[in-house]
């Protein structure tokens, strides 16, 4: 069975502009959520999605959103992008069930200049 | 909220040598604990995870973990380290709010980063 596919692995982005990053998840696999790893902060929890629909979100301003498509796959978009926002989001996905454990893509290292 | 400290940023042993890497949490519920690890240039992979149905945990590559409710602990151990064994591992706690229905909002600690020398 494939892993969590994520694209681009690298970004390049300036100061201001908008990325889109994709995530297609485990076959059958219904819910996908994301995370950003920085140095300082370390993994954080984006928001996760579900059947298209948001489920949970953490704690980032509203320039962070996602989406997911009918087939699960999902994109997570950032504004306006900041210095700060250089990362690498990794996308994970899920079976059903409560706590069913997080299967991770290999990330998008996103550098904002 | 959940939280999950995990006892020095770097730890080093040798090939052959016991690995032991530290995780305590705090969590107001019986807690959902994993173990991940990251190579470099890569995601972070299951290695093992606590679900309630035995204090001992079993996983992958000859890992195991015991759930200490006492001393709220869930230590990460191999017996005998191999050089494949450097990367970094993270200890992890479900972090359900009020409200929520799913587990996949993951609360990690900041991360151990084993070094095996030969």
């Amino acid at each position: 069975k494939a892993g969590v596919t994520q694209t681009p692995r690298y970004l390049i982005k300036t100061r201001g502009q908008q990325v889109t990053l994709s995530c297609s998840p485990i076959s059958g696999h219904r819910s996908v959520s994301w995370y950003q790893q920085t140095p300082g902060q370390g993994l954080q929890f984006l928001f996760e999605y579900f059947s298209e629909t948001q489920r949970n979100k953490g704690n980032f301003p509203g320039r962070f959103s996602g989406r997911q498509f009918s087939n699960s796959r999902s994109e997570m978009n950032v504004s306006t992008l900041e210095l700060g926002d250089s990362a690498l989001y990794l996308c994970a996905s899920s079976s059903v069930g409560y706590n069913s454990p997080l299967h991770f893509g290999n990330g998008t290292r996103l550098t904002v200049t | 909220a959940q939280s999950v400290t995990q006892l020095g940023s770097h730890v080093s042993v040798s090939e052959g040598a016991l690995v032991l890497l530290r995780c305590n949490y705090s969590s107001s519920v019986p807690p959902y604990l994993f173990w991940y690890v990251q190579y470099p240039n890569q995601g972070l992979q299951l290695l093992l995870k606590y679900t309630s149905a035995a204090t001992l945990v079993k996983g992958i590559n000859g890992f195991e973990a015991e759930f200490k409710k006492s001393e709220t602990s869930f230590h990460l151990t191999k017996p005998s380290a191999h050089m494949s064994d450097a990367a970094e591992y993270f200890c992890a706690v479900s972090d359900l709010r009020v409200g929520e229905t799913s587990g996949s909002r993951l609360t990690f600690g900041e991360g151990t980063q084993l070094t095996v020398n030969p």
